[in-house]
């Protein structure tokens, strides 16, 4: 089964600080890297994605750092709030198929 | 608000029983995905349908099965159900466009079976 393995499990980050969450797949022919959101009690939400002719992609505070040689990809949120508390999830993809989707990392951002 | 509804919210059941969740896209996608969430296995994709027909299957049991209807709604049955069956099911779907990748959740339908 291909998977994407995803770290940390969880991660503490000071208010105005940058969070990093970092992801590896085995699939190169994966074309479609997206991360998910998720707060408590709701469905996962689509915040950015990339796909593997770029090596970044930026929206508002959030980035995503490609590297297409070493197989992964990170979330890197710039001026971390704590409204952005959370469990995020990378996933990666081939075509219009099913997301493989890592562990997810919880996020706590304190003041 | 992703524009996917699921129904119910909660469910609440025994062991043993068989529940249906619904599932309604947002308009204007054909394809339908549903993923189990529980604690110690994250998120695991069930089965795809497109347009009425199932493309993909993944990690569901036997005793699950799901369908797409010609309104394109889509139903999860779970029948014979057991304790560790109790989950968040989601349902995402996807745009019409198959070179689209985007695929939205809806709220989830949280199974407790007692």
């Amino acid at each position: 089964q291909q998977q994407v393995k995803q770290s940390p499990q969880s991660l503490i980050v000071q208010k105005g600080g940058i969070s990093i969450i970092n992801c590896a797949y085995e699939n190169t022919a994966f074309d479609y890297f997206p991360w998910y959101q998720q707060f408590p009690g709701k469905g996962p939400a689509l915040l950015i994605a990339i796909r593997p002719d770029v090596s970044e992609k930026k929206e508002g505070r959030f980035t995503i750092s490609f590297n297409k040689s070493a197989k992964q990809f990170s979330l890197h949120i710039m001026d971390s709030q704590p409204g952005d508390s959370a469990t995020y999830f990378c996933a990666s993809r081939f075509g219009n198929e099913k997301l493989t989707f890592g562990t997810g990392t919880r996020l706590t951002i304190i003041p | 608000d992703s524009g996917v509804t699921q129904t119910p919210k909660h469910l609440i059941t025994a062991t043993g029983q068989r529940v249906t969740l619904r599932c309604s896209p947002r308009s204007g996608d054909l394809s339908v995905y549903w993923y189990q969430q529980s604690l110690d296995q994250g998120l695991q994709f069930l089965i795809q349908y497109y347009n009425g027909e199932e493309r993909a299957k993944g990690n569901i049991l036997e005793r699950f099965s799901a369908q797409q209807f010609p309104d394109l709604h889509s139903e999860l049955n779970l029948s014979s159900l057991e304790l560790g069956d109790s989950a968040l099911y989601f349902c995402a779907s996807s745009p019409r466009d198959r070179s689209s990748y985007e695929q939205y959740f809806g709220p989830g339908t949280r199974l407790t079976v007692t």
